[in-house]
């Protein structure tokens, strides 16, 4: 089934760790998104790509890198983890030609 | 830039009454409307999109919404709602000139809530 799959589903990580949030997409979408998902504030956009080889920070990025090495894959790393990073993350990506937009289904995640 | 504001962050309703989810937008440019679903411990599902055209769109589960330009408006719309239709409602935007290629901007949510 075309998609995007994240992984981890959940996690719980001591504070301080270094972690790494996967996102894969089978669609060859070229943009590809980070939101991060907290109660009473919605989405917010951490980074974004809208290529393989680009990256741009969104709206909270303190605290997160991405790379984009190819087209399919988007990882969200966080350098050393810090409780306030406690959120749902959504890994996303569109489709230039119809301007659908694809959510994974989510990591959560704790820290501690 | 684009924003979203959902005005209500919940609305109660009594199953089988009509409802409204009401979402305002400003922006500089050209937008896309989005409303997403958000059931409990799932993720986002889309109900519906306005792109161009026409401005009532039918999305999924019987939902609709009406874009209104002189207003900033998108809200959405259902006769009649059921018990299933207890989630959280996402209101989002895009624009620009690179359609499909821009970050979507989301309101901070609605929790719809049906009493039986």
């Amino acid at each position: 089934i075309a998609g995007i799959t994240q992984a981890p589903t959940s996690q719980i990580l001591a504070a301080g760790r270094r972690m790494t949030l996967r996102c894969t997409q089978d669609m060859r979408h070229n943009a590809m998104y980070w939101y991060r998902q907290d109660l009473g504030l919605g989405l917010r956009l951490i980074h974004y790509s809208n290529t393989a080889g680009t990256t741009g920070k969104g709206e909270v990025p303190d605290g997160y890198s991405v790379s984009r090495a190819n087209t399919d894959d988007f990882p969200l790393t966080l350098a050393s983890a810090v409780p306030s990073q406690t959120s749902v993350y959504f890994c996303a990506s569109s489709d230039s030609g119809t301007g659908s937009y694809t959510f994974g289904s989510g990591t959560r995640l704790t820290v501690v | 830039a684009q924003s979203v504001t959902q005005l209500d962050s919940q609305v109660p309703v009594f199953e089988e009454a009509p409802v409204e989810l009401r979402c305002n937008y400003s922006s500089s440019v050209s937008v896309y409307l989005f409303w997403y679903v958000q059931y409990p411990n799932q993720g986002l599902q889309l109900l519906l999109k306005y792109l161009s055209g026409s401005t009532l769109v039918k999305g999924i589960n019987g939902f609709e919404a009406e874009f209104n330009k002189s207003q900033t408006s998108f809200h959405l719309r259902k006769p009649s709602v059921h018990i299933s239709d207890t989630a959280e409602y996402f209101c989002a935007v895009t624009g620009g000139a690179n359609f499909g290629n821009e970050k979507l901007t989301f309101g901070t949510g609605t929790r719809l809530t049906i009493i039986p």
